[in-house]
């Protein structure tokens, strides 16, 4: 089983929908979730982090569920910038803060 | 500007060269990291390093191999022992204070 596992989409919607994706982790003591922002043949960009009590920025919202080790992200009235590949990223634990896992990513297209 | 840089954007190689892929960065981060991504996949650590004249190898250090002789750099070698070095090479930074990691645009390897 892969350490982060995302749905490799693509996801196709039209513009001003809602979209959410998920995102699951195997290790249970993980402790820092993000989500970041790649464009085709370009660098991840940190688009938020994800708190236990969950997070809301403009547009987009992050949740985390422990119990069931998934986090998700929402996107409402999509925009057509808003097309990318989304990743998922976990920090396992304490003691290795330093390495990030990487999901292979949710590929995004949002249409007119 | 404040940011990481990576240079060359693209890089072509034969098979058998050795080739330096470099990064700097005037962030004054403590911490950086090289990843490689390969289409569809999630991005893989290669080395890291958190302070000067210190690295540590990651999950796919084989062929490889890194210097930090000054904060602000961080160049990878990607030598003729690496079997399938074409890929996209990123490199990150991140200060002491946040697991927060920061990408460079990257530099695309393409072996001939």
């Amino acid at each position: 089983r892969k350490e982060v596992e995302q749905d490799p989409g693509p996801f196709n919607v039209p513009e001003g929908a809602t979209v959410a994706f998920n995102c699951t982790y195997s290790n249970s003591a993980s402790q820092s979730f993000f989500w970041y922002r790649q464009d085709c043949r370009k660098e991840p960009k940190l688009l938020m982090s994800v708190y236990s009590s969950g997070n809301e920025d403009g547009r987009f919202t992050a949740q985390l569920n422990r119990a069931s080790q998934y986090i998700s992200l929402l996107i409402r009235d999509s925009k057509l910038s808003d097309s990318a590949t989304y990743l998922c990223v976990v920090i396992p634990g304490m003691d290795s803060s330093y390495k990030l896992i990487f999901g292979s990513g949710t590929r995004l297209l949002v249409r007119p | 500007d404040g940011g990481i840089t990576q240079s060359p954007k693209y890089l072509f190689r034969k098979e058998g060269q050795n080739v330096t892929l470099s990064c700097e960065q005037n962030l004054n981060h403590d911490a950086m990291y090289w990843y490689r991504q390969d289409p569809g996949q999630g991005l893989r650590l290669i080395y890291y390093s958190q302070i000067v004249n210190d690295f540590q190898k990651g999950d796919i250090a084989e062929g490889y191999s890194v210097s930090r002789e000054k904060k602000e750099s961080f160049p990878l070698t990607v030598t003729s022992a690496q079997k399938n070095p074409t890929a996209f090479y990123l490199c990150a930074s991140n200060p002491q204070s946040t697991d927060t990691q920061y990408f460079g645009p990257g530099t695309r390897l393409t072996v001939l």
